[in-house]
């Protein structure tokens, strides 16, 4: 079956940094997507990784272990404004489907 | 340029009742899909259209149904709506790999 495991909720310290784990089942592979989403508002796009690795963008980087159906994102220098939820999700490879998780709700403190 | 447009912003029908919510994607992008959120859970994926035709379904009952135009903006119907079908619908579009998504529309069945 396809299924997509990420924590319900973390909370972290500002200026501290954060990981944010994500294990899929799927029964196709065609990338692994980060999606942020604010409360009330719509997922906007943080990262995407096809291949195994590291991905880095400015304060966010993105890791995949294909062969372990792992992913982790990692937030370093925390702000307030990323208080959100991050959506973990995994694109199929036929019909190009996209399967997200429930979403990690993270609370960032003062 | 413009993103994702959705209409209308909120929607409230009764049971029974039929809904239609439309989708306008960013210009360029032939892809769009449909995604249900409802209250506290995750993106679950409902309709995908490319080019004109319909690529792949969820599992939803099959009174959900939709269509994209020629200019590739899309429509969803929900028939003989129900009281679990109240949620945030969600419209994405997408060139490559990215989707870009729209506000939403809140339908709320009483």
């Amino acid at each position: 079956g396809q299924n997509i495991d990420q924590p319900t909720e973390m909370t972290a310290t500002e200026g501290a940094i954060v990981q944010i784990n994500c294990t899929y089942q799927t029964s196709g592979f065609n990338g692994l997507f980060w999606y942020q989403q604010h409360a009330g508002e719509a997922p906007t796009f943080l990262s995407y990784n096809v291949l195994d690795g590291l991905e880095e963008k400015g304060r966010f980087s993105s890791f995949l272990s294909r062969s372990k159906g792992y992913s982790y994102l990692l937030l370093k220098e925390l702000q307030m404004k990323d208080s959100a939820s991050y959506l973990c999700a995994v694109r199929d490879t036929g019909g190009f489907k996209t399967i997200f998780g429930a979403g990690t709700r993270l609370f960032v403190k003062a | 340029e413009a993103g994702v447009t959705q209409s209308p912003t909120h929607l409230i029908k009764t049971r029974g009742q039929q809904a239609t919510l439309r989708c306008s994607p960013i210009s360029g992008h032939t892809s769009v899909y449909w995604y249900q959120q409802a209250l506290g859970l995750g993106l679950q994926f409902l309709l995908w259209y490319d080019e004109g035709e319909e690529r792949n379904r969820g599992n939803f009952p099959p009174r959900f149904s939709g269509r994209q135009f020629p200019n590739y903006s899309s429509e969803l119907n929900v028939n003989a709506l129900e009281l679990e079908d109240s949620a945030l619908y969600l419209c994405a579009s997408s060139q490559h790999n990215e989707q870009f998504f729209g506000p939403g529309t809140r339908l709320t069945v009483l």
